[in-house]
């Protein structure tokens, strides 16, 4: 089956700076990659998602990265903020996330220190 | 829009009570069903698959027998943890998707088994 690997576990950055977080997967039938945000003790929140025909999407400050060749997909968040603290999970699926579930990174804790 | 509903949000329970929780999705309809678990700290782990009016495709080591799932409408998916343990404590948390849309997750369910 699927195996995703997420690094850093931990992130601390400086508000204001970027933050990059990075995947990679073993499955090359996977095919939708989305990244979601979870508070503590709330449910995981999508953020921004990729399919494999594109290599780079775009949302504001959030940014996902795509190499289908290499397997890995990062999330790039600029203009860092203190909301922006939180885990953020990357994952990978088959279909575009409808059919198939998702199997998940291990995540990682985001600190934006003020 | 995508609004999906979990209940309840919390449990405590003896050991070996049975326990529901109800996934609901609440503007839409969900071909497709998730649950997962998350223990603390940890990530999501993909439990089982459910599809309206047929039996769950569960995860490798997932025993059938002690989660039941129920997908009765293309609204509604329940979880029954049977004969619950103190091991089974964890956070459950069910998602929805309609065909190749992006999942959408509940608020989750807490449950402690005393």
């Amino acid at each position: 089956g699927e195996n995703v690997e997420q690094h850093p576990s931990t992130l601390s950055v400086q508000e204001g700076d970027s933050a990059v977080i990075k995947c990679t997967y073993s499955d090359s039938a996977s095919n939708y990659f989305p990244w979601y945000k979870q508070e503590l003790g709330k449910r995981p929140q999508l953020i921004i998602d990729i399919r494999s025909n594109v290599g780079e999407k775009k949302d504001q400050r959030i940014a996902v990265t795509l190499n289908k060749t290499a397997k890995h997909f990062s999330l790039h968040i600029t203009e860092t903020q203190p909301e922006d603290s939180a885990v953020y999970f990357c994952a990978a699926s088959k279909s575009g996330g409808g059919a198939d579930g998702l199997t998940f990174g291990k995540g990682t804790h985001l600190i934006i220190q003020p | 829009g995508a609004v999906v509903s979990q209940h309840p949000s919390w449990v405590i329970c003896k050991s070996g009570t049975s326990v529901k929780i109800e996934c609901r999705s609440l503007d839409f309809q969900a071909t497709t069903m998730f649950w997962y678990r998350q223990f603390p700290k940890q990530s999501l782990m993909l439990m089982a698959t459910s599809n309206e009016g047929s039996k769950a495709t569960y995860e490798q080591g997932v025993e059938k027998d002690k989660f039941l799932i129920n997908h009765a409408s293309l609204t509604l998916s329940t979880l029954t943890v049977t004969s619950a343990h103190p091991e089974d404590s964890s956070f459950y948390i069910c998602s929805a998707s309609d065909n190749n849309q992006p999942q959408h997750f509940g608020d989750g369910t807490r449950l402690s088994i005393l």
